[in-house]
């Protein structure tokens, strides 16, 4: 079955970086698009960007742009997101999720990560 | 892109239908046929109960259903059950091969 595993929990200060990674598994990793979406605790679910496994392409929330990177390793089936200059308000759980035919469908998804940031 | 508009809560008693309402905000120039739902519950992960608008994923009860009018996209939950008590996002394509979310409908179950 399709398994999307992120890495663990992670504390940083203003103005630091984070990168979080989704390792998949159970799919042919370069047919399908690796989405990332956060949720602010207690607030609703945000569209980050999407990377293509297969080319690597790239397109990102407007928010976003010049702040987030998303890559994919091949090699790893693993997929990466890379978000810069972090505030308070990127305090969020970020899910990487699987899209299935291209159209904004989300069959699978990781566990999450809390990026917690603080002072 | 700011989130799409959605009503804050929906309740219903156990039997009815409720429908949940995604308005697309003035300066939305998506595909409105390119919308999906997702339904989660406290403390989870999201999951994908329509997509395309009206398609439902293999597994997922026929008592979820989608519609469009004008500028907004609907789902409706018919033969509402107390395990259907979640939040709710649309998604919808915004141009650009990029999505925005909903701001999400809290359901309850009376």
């Amino acid at each position: 079955q399709v398994q999307m595993v992120q890495s663990g929990a992670e504390m940083r200060k203003p103005g630091a970086s984070v990168k979080v990674s989704c390792k998949t598994s159970g799919y042919n990793f370069i047919l399908h698009g690796v989405v990332w979406v956060r949720q602010a605790p207690g607030q609703g679910l945000e569209w980050l960007g999407w990377v293509s496994a297969a080319t690597g392409n790239t397109k990102y929330g407007e928010k976003f742009q010049g702040r987030v990177v998303l890559t994919t390793d091949k090699s790893t089936r693993t997929a990466y997101m890379d978000l810069r200059s972090l505030t308070s308000d990127d305090t969020a759980v970020y899910y990487c999720a699987r899209e299935d035919r291209g159209y904004g469908d989300y069959v699978d998804w990781g566990q999450g990560t809390l990026v917690s940031v603080s002072s | 892109q700011s989130a799409l508009a959605q009503p804050a809560s929906v309740s219903g008693s156990p039997g009815q239908s409720i429908t949940i309402s995604c308005t697309v905000l003035p300066s939305y120039t998506g595909n409105y046929g390119l919308v999906s739902w997702y339904q989660q519950y406290p403390g989870g992960v999201p999951r994908l109960i329509l997509f395309e608008g009206n398609k439902r994923p293999t597994g997922v009860s026929t008592r979820f259903s989608g519609s469009q009018s004008g500028t907004t996209v609907s789902l409706t939950i018919s033969g509402l059950q107390a395990d259907d008590e979640a939040d709710y996002y649309c998604c919808a394509y915004a141009g650009s091969s990029t999505y925005v979310f909903g701001s999400g409908t809290k359901v309850t179950v009376l």
